[in-house]
């Protein structure tokens, strides 16, 4: 398996400009994640999708961020407009309800993120 | 209150020491646990679950207090390739959702 997949890997745009993350999650994984990682508040939980349904978007700091799974094998993370605070590394990452059952851990397998620069 | 604190370090050891690591979570209803290591501009990578008993993989052991709220990473033996920011992570409720902390930076030094 590939793993999680997220693109772009890097991107820099201008505040006020939209901006869209996508991510793949490994298959047959039923829990999909978006994550923000900055170095003063560290890996912030945005929102959680379970069978591609969105659970809990209480992480989603305002109306400028939203997010869609349209299906099982692909996640958008959109900010529209953007602003410079947003600049971070945005993961997504993926895992199995089986995982947790068999381990008694909740297993998270990320992807190798989306730096975004906002200028 | 953060949910889930850390020591942001720097620990800076000698190769071959031991080193430890606690985490502190205000949730008495946390349920799981877990060690991620994140290298330099990397993603978290699970090392280890942390379970009530106490576990052990290899140089790494982790410990639950639930009396007292804490996770703990002990390293031993550190090696060079230890280096990295170690994450906990914790869990509340049911699904998957998992809370992290900001990250313990470990510099292992000959």
């Amino acid at each position: 398996d590939a793993g999680v997949i997220q693109s772009p890997r890097h991107e820099v745009t201008e505040m006020g400009q939209e901006v869209t993350l996508r991510c793949k999650p490994i298959s047959g994984h039923d829990y999909l994640f978006w994550y923000r990682q900055t170095m003063m508040r560290g890996l912030e939980l945005l929102i959680y999708f379970n069978n591609n349904v969105p659970i809990d978007d209480s992480g989603m700091p305002e109306d400028r961020f939203s997010a869609k799974m349209p299906n099982a094998s692909f996640s958008t993370l959109k900010i529209q407009p953007s602003e410079p605070r947003d600049s971070a590394v945005y993961f997504c990452a993926s895992s199995h309800m089986w995982a947790r059952l068999s381990s008694g851990a909740n297993v998270l397998t990320f992807g190798a993120g989306s730096r975004l620069t906002v200028l | 209150r953060k949910e889930v604190e850390q020591d942001p370090g720097p620990f800076n050891v000698p190769e071959g020491a031991t080193v430890a690591f606690n985490c502190t979570y205000s949730n008495s209803a946390s349920q799981s646990f877990f060690w991620y290591r994140q290298d330099c501009r990397k993603e978290p990578k699970l090392l280890m679950s942390v379970y009530s008993s106490g576990n052990e993989d290899g140089r790494f052991t982790a410990q639950l207090n639930r009396a007292s709220q804490y996770i703990s990473l002990l390293i031993r033996d550190s090696k060079l390739s230890d280096s990295a920011t170690y994450l906990c992570a914790v869990s509340t409720g049911g699904g998957n959702k998992l809370t992290f902390g900001t990250g313990t930076q470990l510099k292992v030094e000959l």
